[in-house]
């Protein structure tokens, strides 16, 4: 079965520096998508990234890129120029790919706060 | 694009009661939907995932008969919680994907169900 870590269960941050998000998992698929969202305080569920594990180049959406290391199993998330509204839970995903009813299996998330 | 909206978004009832939430993808056609159950501070669990036309497919320890899932079309899926009681009492979250985004799931706000 495939697994979802997340090793730090908070981390924190200035305003305006960079914060980097940890996150390992485990599976034996070659195809596959990685996903990072972000939970605020409303607990709306946002995507914040995606990516596809055929593709070598890492995602990136304007401050938010991530380091993908397909060998080692690990999709970190950096945050670059961090905002007060960066501050939520960011939970990182795997999906095996395929059809659209894949389940997404999610780590235990990473609560990140925001220090002015 | 991909706007998924839940209804209500918060409810108290008596227990023993029924209580319905529902699902819909507003700008997209989802040809799955999947509900979630989140408690304080922890991370999404899958209840169930749902097909346009077939019957839900529950997790293990998800109640069937508790947690009715109905997905009759292409932008609508409900979620019955019957006889509720108060263990039921939770944040439910639905999210779709479609035809046009197969692979990611599209969140939506959220439900929080108080059962006294």
């Amino acid at each position: 079965a495939q697994t979802v870590t997340q090793s730090q269960p908070e981390m924190s941050v200035q305003e305006a520096e960079t914060v980097t998000l940890s996150c390992t998992y485990d599976t034996s698929e070659s195809d596959y998508y990685l996903f990072w969202y972000k939970q605020p305080p409303s607990r709306q569920m946002i995507l914040v990234i995606r990516q596809e594990a055929y593709k070598q180049q890492n995602a990136t959406e304007n401050r938010f890129s991530v380091n993908f290391q397909k060998a080692a199993k690990s999709f970190s998330l950096k945050i670059s120029d961090s905002q007060l509204g960066d501050a939520a839970m960011y939970f990182c995903a795997y999906r095996k790919g395929g059809g659209s009813n894949y389940k997404l299996t999610f780590g235990k998330g990473t609560l990140l706060t925001v220090n002015p | 694009g991909a706007v998924v909206s839940q209804h209500p978004s918060w409810v108290i009832c008596k227990s023993g009661t029924s209580v319905k939430i529902e699902c819909r993808s507003l700008d997209f056609q989802a040809t799955t939907m999947f509900w979630y159950r989140q408690f304080p501070k922890q991370s999404l669990m899958l209840m169930a995932t749902s097909n346009e036309g077939s019957k839900a497919t529950y997790e293990q320890g998800v109640e069937k008969d508790k947690f009715l899932i109905n997905h009759a079309s292409l932008t609508l899926s409900t979620l019955t919680v019957t006889s509720a009681h108060p263990e039921d009492s939770s944040f439910y979250i639905c999210s779709a994907s479609g035809r046009v985004f197969t692979d990611t799931q599209y969140f939506g706000p959220g439900t929080r169900l108080t059962v006294l």
